[in-house]
């Protein structure tokens, strides 16, 4: 079964309206990490979640870490057209003496309408 | 520099080569990472190393090699690989849980 399950799978938004994606783990989280993709290229920190109940906002973007630090979501207020792409979620599930296991959901693949 | 660089960008090589991938950081990351990323999947994790030490190897294939000459250089080394590796293969270095990783653009490779 998926370490991550992320929601939805996609995502389609008219310019201008709100949306949310969710993030759950099935075990507790070192760390959580959103990251933007465009297809074909390399992943862009957005930002990462550490300790319960935290909340992290750049520009538009907000993310939360529930108290029990297995669910995530990601809420973009006011979608413009340079907010598409993939957006994914990642976990730090096992962390050794200087690395992590970073596993990721399965993405949101988000399109905005102008 | 706050940048991972991999090269090439893109590669195409025959199921018969022999080819490597390079990835670079000066972040003074002691972690190296290697995902590969098929099309529309997120990426998965291949191998860690951890002060040029291989720490984690996710049962990858031997056809791929990887190698940490210095805390600096991570490479991928490709030999007799098939049509179903063909994907992106991206780097990542971290310093620790708090300050993330830092991915590279990664190298489309594509094995004919």
């Amino acid at each position: 079964s998926q370490e991550l399950e992320q929601s939805p799978q996609s995502l389609i938004v008219q310019e201008g309206k709100n949306l949310t994606i969710n993030c759950t783990s099935s075990k507790t989280l070192y760390g959580l990490y959103w990251y933007k993709q465009k297809y074909g290229e390399g992943l862009i920190f957005l930002m990462m979640l550490q300790k319960g109940g935290e909340e992290k906002s750049h520009e538009k973007i907000t993310a939360k870490l529930d108290e029990k630090k297995q669910q995530s979501s990601l809420h973009i207020t006011a979608s413009q057209p340079s907010h598409a792409g993939i957006y994914l979620c990642g976990a730090i599930l096992l962390w050794g003496t200087s690395y992590g296991k970073l596993t990721f959901g399965q993405g949101t693949i988000l399109t905005v309408h102008p | 520099d706050t940048e991972v660089t991999q090269t090439p960008k893109h590669l195409v090589m025959g199921m018969t080569n022999k080819k490597s991938l390079k990835c670079e950081q000066h972040m003074g990351h002691r972690a190296m990472y290697w995902y590969k990323q098929k099309a529309k999947k997120p990426p998965e994790l291949m191998f860690v190393y951890s002060y040029e030490k291989l720490s984690i190897n996710e049962s990858v294939p031997s056809r791929f090699s990887p190698e940490c000459p210095n805390s600096s250089l991570l490479n991928l080394h490709l030999h007799a690989l098939q049509p179903e590796d063909s994907a992106l293969y991206l780097c990542a270095s971290s310093h620790s849980v708090e300050r993330g990783y830092t991915f590279g653009s990664g190298t489309r490779l594509t094995v004919v």
